[in-house]
C-alpha cells in the first residue's frame, strides 16, 4: 500500500520555464512534508518542506504547495535550468512518535536547453 | 560542518555473507536514520536510531539489523545476504528537539552488490 504516490515517473521542461512535480498521499496522519532532490551515484539533497499547518513555502526558485482536502502536494521550479535535471522525491512524516519519512518513488526531471 | 559520511562507498559480497555498513551523522545530530533504495523503488525505510536505541523499525526481515554508538555514529548489519539484497543503502541524520528535527540530511549512500 504506497501511503506516498508519484504518478509521473518522468517530465521534461524547457528550460527557463516552470517545472510542476506533483505528489499524492493517503495518511491523514502525515504532519509534515518534504521534497529531495537526487543525482545518480548520490544521496538525496533535501530542498524544501513544508508543515501541514500551511498552505505555501517559498525557498529561491522552489514553492510547494500543499492542499490537504485533497492530500496533494506539488513542488514548483521556476525557472527552470539544466542543472535541476534529477531524480525528486516527494516524502512525508507522520505525526506522533514516529520519525519515519516515508517516500515516494521519485520523478526524473529533464530540463532541456 | 561536515555532512553524513558513509563507509564503504561500494561493496561486492556473496550470498551467504554478512556485511557491516558505517555511518557517521552531522555533528550534533543525534537521529539515524537507514533506507534502502533498489532500481525502480523509492526509498524504504529500514529503522531509525536515537540516543543508541531504535526507535522505528520498517518492515524488513530479522536479517537487518542496526545499532547506534554513544557518539551516535550507527552501523547496519545484512546478515545471509541473498541476491535481492543488492542495493543502495542511505543513511540520514536529523537535528531533534525544538530547533528542527524534520529534514533528514542524507549520506552519499554504500552501493551493496549480491553475487
Amino acid at each position: 500500500d504506497q501511503q506516498v504516490k508519484q504518478n509521473s515517473p518522468s517530465l521534461s521542461v524547457q528550460e527557463g520555464r516552470i517545472s510542476i512535480l506533483n505528489c499524492d498521499y493517503t495518511n491523514s496522519m502525515f504532519d509534515y512534508f518534504l521534497w529531495y532532490k537526487k543525482y545518480p551515484a548520490e544521496g538525496p539533497t533535501f530542498l524544501i518542506s513544508i508543515s501541514s499547518i500551511k498552505d505555501k513555502n517559498e525557498d529561491g526558485r522552489f514553492t510547494v504547495f500543499l492542499n490537504k482536502s485533497a492530500k496533494h502536494l506539488s513542488l514548483h521550479i521556476v525557472p527552470s535550468q539544466p542543472g535541476d535535471s534529477a531524480v525528486y522525491f516527494c516524502a512525508a512524516r507522520s505525526s506522533g512518535s514516529a520519525r519515519q519519512l516515508t517516500f515516494g518513488s521519485g520523478t526524473q526531471l529533464t530540463v532541456l536547453p | 560542518k561536515a555532512g553524513v559520511t558513509q563507509t564503504p562507498r561500494y561493496l561486492i559480497k556473496t550470498r551467504g555473507q554478512q556485511v557491516t555498513l558505517s555511518c557517521s551523522p552531522i555533528s550534533g545530530h543525534r537521529s539515524v536514520s537507514w533506507y534502502q533504495q533498489t532500481p525502480g523503488q523509492g526509498l524504504q525505510f529500514l529503522f531509525e536510531y536515537f540516543s543508541e536505541t531504535q526507535r522505528n523499525k520498517g518492515n524488513f526481515p530479522g536479517r537487518f539489523s542496526g545499532r547506534q554508538f554513544s557518539n551516535s555514529r550507527s552501523e547496519m548489519n545484512v546478515s545471509t545476504l541473498e541476491l535481492g539484497d543488492s542495493a543502495l543503502y542511505l543513511c540520514a541524520s536529523s537535528l531533534e528537539g525544538r530547533q528542527g528535527g524534520h529534514e533528514q540530511y542524507f549520506g552519499p549512500g554504500t552501493r551493496l552488490t549480491v553475487t
